[in-house]
């Protein structure tokens, strides 16, 4: 069984700096590229970033673009963002997904989220 | 950027009656769509890919159909578990998906 479970939400306040992480079990982690997808208190869904399975290849929304780093640790089966110059508008529940394989694109199973507050 | 409306915003159905969910793309998206099902407090969950692939363990009531920009999600006969938030998404301008806003189904 897919499992991802998030960790490192808090509040933080504007400016600042956080990490997430995202333990994977259940497949075969470096077989897949992995996201991030985002959803503000409320709204819908936001897609944040992209890593290829082997890390060589990263990508990110144009509205954390140089602000937000993704990684990823094939040998401890861990995903990570990396959040800089946090705003308000980074409010959210950061989920960790994987992609369903072969370039997809396709976000096929989700962790439960980690909330992230930016607020002073 | 490919911007991904959906309608309506919230659809009253009746458990057994059948739902219907549009999803438009500003532009073509191919048959490059997913629907995904979102309940309270929970992450979502993939149910169609490709417009009109089943993910897996999916129950047959939900498909999908559609192409280029015109997209739709039916459940034939709703059962209690299906009332949720439903999103499409693109990923056909890879690997940037773009979400709808999404649809509430609710009870009637």
């Amino acid at each position: 069984e897919v499992q991802l479970v998030e960790s490192g939400g808090v509040v933080v306040q504007p400016g600042g700096s956080l990490r997430l992480s995202c333990a994977a079990s259940g497949f075969t982690f470096d077989d897949y590229a992995m996201h991030w997808v985002r959803q503000a208190p409320g709204k819908g869904l936001e897609w944040v970033s992209l890593i290829s399975w082997d890390g060589g290849s990263t990508y990110y929304a144009d509205s954390v673009k140089g602000r937000f780093t993704i990684s990823r640790d094939n040998s401890k089966n861990s995903l990570y963002l990396q959040m800089n110059s946090l705003r308000a508008e980074d409010t959210a529940l950061y989920y960790c997904a994987k992609d369903m394989g072969l370039g997809s694109g396709i976000p096929d199973y989700w962790g439960q989220g980690t909330l992230v507050t930016v607020s002073s | 950027e490919i911007v991904m409306m959906q309608s309506p915003a919230t659809l009253s159905v009746s458990p057994g009656e059948r739902a219907t969910l549009s999803c438009r793309a500003s532009q073509s998206v191919s048959s490059n769509l997913a629907w995904y099902q979102q309940k309270p407090g929970q992450a979502p969950r993939l149910l169609i890919y490709g417009a009109s692939t089943r993910a897996t363990g999916i129950p047959a009531r939900f498909s999908g159909s559609g192409s280029g920009t015109e997209f739709t999600l039916t459940i034939s006969s709703l059962q209690s578990e299906d009332f949720a938030v439903y999103y499409c998404q693109q990923y056909n301008n890879w690997p940037r998906g773009t979400f709808g806003q999404g649809t509430k189904v609710e009870i009637k």
